[in-house]
């Protein structure tokens, strides 16, 4: 168990449709990465949030949008969805970010299968 | 441009043998952090092992080692006394210093250990 925690674990919906997925990163980490990995693409990195303020943009869609809240807790909206937006969302804490320079190791969360209909 | 190549997408071992995953990178960053991830079939991805660009001792854990070349620019995970339970996608990662710290994945190498 990582500490990271994620929820939910499964969504169904349909195109068109919005969600949110939630992110607990571990204690003490103030920093949340999201990614997107697919069959075809494999492991994409869509934004990193530091502190409650975003630090890294990555392959992230105008429709997808997120924010880290005071309590460092993280959200992942994602709107008018496509059958191509299913995936397994993954959340990632580390402690520092930026600030910790390339040694800073993410803690990946379990998970959030989305599977768009 | 910042790269992770795993040219090998699935490979097989026999169960108590040791194993070789293959990794090589591409940066102009002198520092630079490696990482290593396992994903079982359950999903989750988990954290292996960690190497900075400057340790010039390889990175152990338990059974994972990485056998990092600088100079070939290659961080291969080695896995020895190979379990059923090594069955599993592992990632290579490299979060180099420049380009707001992104951490860039290969594609990743399936592994079957054989009893």
């Amino acid at each position: 168990d990582s500490g990271v925690t994620q929820t939910p674990k499964h969504l169904i919906t349909a195109t068109g449709q919005r969600v949110t997925l939630r992110c607990s990163p571990r204690s003490g980490d103030l920093s949340v990465y999201w990614y997107q990995q697919s069959l075809d693409q494999g492991l994409q990195f869509l934004i990193q949030y530091y502190n409650g303020e975003e630090r890294a943009k990555g392959n992230i869609l105008e429709r997808f949008s997120a924010q880290q809240f005071p309590d460092l807790h993280s959200e992942l909206n994602l709107s008018s969805l496509e059958l191509g937006d299913s995936a397994l969302y993954f959340c990632a804490s580390s402690v520092q970010g930026l600030a910790g320079g390339p040694t800073d190791t993410q803690y990946f969360g379990p998970g959030t299968r989305l599977t768009v209909l | 441009a910042q790269k992770i190549t795993q040219t090998q997408p699935g490979m097989f071992v026999q169960e108590k043998e040791a194993v070789t995953l293959d990794c090589t990178y591409d940066t102009s960053d002198q520092s630079y952090g490696l990482f290593w991830y396992k994903q079982p079939s359950s999903g989750e991805m988990i954290f292996l092992i960690y190497q900075g660009s400057y340790d010039e001792q390889n990175a152990t854990e338990g059974r994972y080692s990485l056998n990092f070349q600088k100079a070939r620019k290659s961080a291969n995970l080695v896995i020895s006394a190979s379990q059923l339970g090594d069955s599993a996608m592992y990632f290579c990662a490299m979060r180099p210093n420049t380009g707001g710290f992104k951490t860039i994945f290969g594609a990743g190498t399936r592994l079957f250990v054989k009893a």
